[in-house]
């Protein structure tokens, strides 16, 4: 069946820009979350919904970014006034919710490179 | 947030197994242990997941000690599609407390 998309899949952004980043998750899956991967790292978490509740954004650097999800399916990051210490691949990973460890599929990822 | 320390790299040969080792000390009573796995330019992949017995699926085995303060993620014979960077996270399961905390993982090469 078909995986979590994300698009675009490259972006590349002039200092100041705003931009945003969609991720369509795996159909039926009520969580869904945001990850920011710098080069050479491993992702860092940045904000989690389930459904189309925001339970924790507690990883989103600045107020600069917003996420939403607001039909609890499609969720949309959304970076003003970009950096270029936001150049970064963004990754959104949807899973099932369910009781225990719960397995999170992930997307391709966007590469944002802020000029 | 507990954490993980795992070596930086490893290398194999092919068809050989792989024992990738995973060192969580502080872990709590509730923490799952997951491996993902990241092949170059792609997303990060499931590989495994436990809480205290040992695991087993069509990828990997995963070995969990008994003080569950270490675990070893088994490739019983590597390929070169395995050359990838494995990640060992502990995930929380109380309430929110669902994100996934990544440390660097171990960058693995497998040799022809």
């Amino acid at each position: 069946g078909a995986g979590v998309s994300q698009s675009p899949r490259y972006k590349v952004a002039k200092r100041g820009q705003d931009v945003a980043l969609r991720c369509d998750p795996i159909s039926g899956h009520v969580s869904l979350f945001w990850y920011q991967q710098a080069l050479g790292q491993g992702p860092e978490f940045l904000t989690y919904f389930q459904n189309e509740a925001q339970l924790d954004k507690s990883g989103l650097p600045s107020d600069r970014f917003f996420a939403e999800r607001p039909e609890g399916s499609v969720s949309t990051l959304k970076i003003q006034r970009t950096q270029q210490e936001d150049s970064a691949v963004y990754l959104c990973a949807s899973s099932l919710r369910r009781f225990g460890g719960e397995t999170q599929y992930f997307g391709p990822g966007t590469r944002l490179l802020v000029l | 947030d507990a954490k993980t320390t795992q070596p930086n790299s490893m290398e194999s040969n092919e068809e050989e197994p792989v024992h990738l080792p995973c060192n969580h000390s502080t872990i709590s009573g509730t923490d799952y242990i997951h491996w993902y796995r990241q092949l170059p330019s792609q997303g990060p992949e499931y590989v495994i997941h436990g809480l205290t017995s040992n695991v087993n699926n069509r990828m990997a085995s995963l070995a969990i000690a008994e003080d569950r303060k270490s675990s070893t993620l088994i490739l019983h014979r590597a390929t070169l599609r395995d050359a990838a960077v494995y990640y060992c996270i502990l995930r929380g399961n109380a309430g929110n407390n669902r994100k996934l905390i990544w440390g660097l993982g171990t960058s693995l090469a497998v040799n022809p």
